[in-house]
């Protein structure tokens, strides 16, 4: 089924570790996001990508890296986890509508 | 500045009544609006949006949205509501003509329970 797949869909870390959540959309968007959601705030997006090669940070970027070498793919990277960084994440892609398609989400604890 | 509001941090509904999920936004142009729903640990499903045209949108699972410009508004509706429309339902706004960088605004979401 076209989509976005976020893996893993439950992690927890130990202060200080590092991981990576994966992301990847079959639907050839252009567009991708990583966005957090925390109790009482809403979602906030971490950083995004308008295209392969081209990464940008949104509004809660700190502690949080990304790459994007295929349209496919947009893995987001914990540098050094901190209690934080616990949240749900989620990965969308968008298509020229602003249709946003989301993944069903990482819940990520650190200890 | 920007923002959208969902006046309504938690409703409850009895199942059958009918439903209204308020919408307010504060854009400086004309928007791009959305209601997106979010079943426990799931991510987000587009209910429906509104780009231009007829002000009254129809979407999935039996959901409307009107759009009111004087108003600054985009409320939800629907006239019955069932035991699985329990959720959390998020509005957000984009901008129509920002090119590829556009991004969306939004809500802090509207916690719906359906009483029996």
């Amino acid at each position: 089924n076209a989509g976005v797949t976020q893996t893993p869909k439950f992690q927890v870390l130990k202060t200080g570790q590092s991981m990576t959540l994966q992301c990847a959309q079959d639907m050839n968007h252009e567009y991708m996001s990583w966005y957090r959601q925390d109790p009482g705030m809403g979602l906030r997006l971490i950083h995004y990508s308008v295209g392969a090669g081209i990464t940008d940070q949104g509004e809660v970027p700190n502690g949080y890296n990304v790459s994007r070498s295929t349209t496919e793919d947009f893995p987001l990277r914990l540098l050094s986890a901190a209690p934080s960084q616990t949240s749900v994440y989620f990965c969308a892609s968008r298509d020229l509508t602003l249709g946003y398609t989301f993944g069903s989400g990482t819940r990520l604890t650190v200890v | 500045a920007q923002s959208v509001t969902q006046p309504d941090i938690h409703i409850t509904v009895s199942e059958g009544a009918s439903l209204e999920l308020r919408c307010n936004y504060s854009y400086g142009a004309t928007p791009y609006l959305f209601w997106y729903v979010q079943s426990p640990g799931q991510g987000l499903q587009l209910l429906l949006k509104y780009f231009s045209g007829d002000t009254l949108v129809q979407g999935i699972k039996g959901f409307e949205a009107e759009f009111k410009r004087s108003q600054s508004s985009f409320n939800l509706r629907k006239p019955s509501v069932h035991w699985s429309d329990a959720a959390e339902y998020f509005c957000a706004v984009g901008a129509r003509n920002a090119g590829n960088n556009r991004k969306l605004i939004w809500g802090l979401g509207t916690s719906l329970a359906v009483n029996p």
